[in-house]
């Protein structure tokens, strides 16, 4: 079946900082991608909808200056988390829709901010 | 606004049980159902869909529209059954985001 991959699987920063993570379709091209955030026992919550080639659509209280979101081709999905702060640590889940119009994820991506 | 919920979030049945993991969800339109699985350690994984009607792993569910429902059953839960379960809804259209339960984690025991 399809796969999605995101890079870093986990990453530790220091407040203040910024970082990226990176979400790809491997073997197939999503128009669209979405980023979940995940918070301990709690269950996914959906960020933004990226869409390639244009702006994210970022749910409410999502801020979207926090969470950058960048989709510049069919197989690539950046969000990055600008100036990161402990409460933004997290589990973040990307997805993409598939010809089939099945939705596949990623395995997620751990941030923990020191 | 497509809200799904699941009333149970931790479930356990013994080998051999029947299990259902309830979800009832609210949506004024056509919508579509799914459950995805998270085994320990593992990326979550879509179990099934309502459109398609099959059956995995020996799971079946039911779309329920005058109950607003699509709980998930399976006869003779096994050991690797063990997993978190969330059910999720999609607005009609295939770009559409979906939207999650709280999900329900299922303990088979020996």
């Amino acid at each position: 079946g399809a796969v999605v991959s995101q890079h870093p699987s986990w990453v530790i920063c220091k407040s203040g900082t910024s970082v990226k993570i990176e979400c790809r379709s491997l073997d197939f091209q999503a128009t669209t991608m979405f980023w979940y955030r995940q918070f301990p026992k709690q269950s996914l919550m959906l960020m933004a909808t990226s869409n390639e080639g244009s702006k994210a659509t970022y749910e409410q209280g999502v801020e979207k200056d926090k969470f950058l979101i960048n989709h510049a081709s069919l197989t690539l999905s950046t969000l990055t988390v600008t100036s990161a702060h402990p409460e933004d640590s997290s589990f973040y889940i990307c997805s993409a829709i598939g010809l089939w119009d099945e939705q596949f994820f990623g395995p997620g991506t751990r941030l923990t901010v020191l | 606004a497509q809200r799904v919920t699941q009333p149970e979030k931790l479930l356990s049945v013994f080998k051999g049980a029947p299990v259902e993991l309830k979800c009832n969800y609210s949506y004024s339109g056509s919508p579509e159902l799914f459950w995805y699985v998270q085994y320990s350690r593992q990326r979550l994984q879509l179990l099934l869909r309502h459109i398609s009607r099959e059956s995995i792993k020996g799971f079946t569910a039911d779309l329920n529209k005058g109950e607003t429902s699509f709980h998930l059953k399976k006869p003779f839960a096994q050991e690797e059954d063990s997993a978190m379960y969330y059910c999720a809804l999609r607005k009609d259209g295939a770009n559409n985001d979906m939207r999650f339960g709280a999900g329900t984690r299922l303990t088979v025991k020996p």
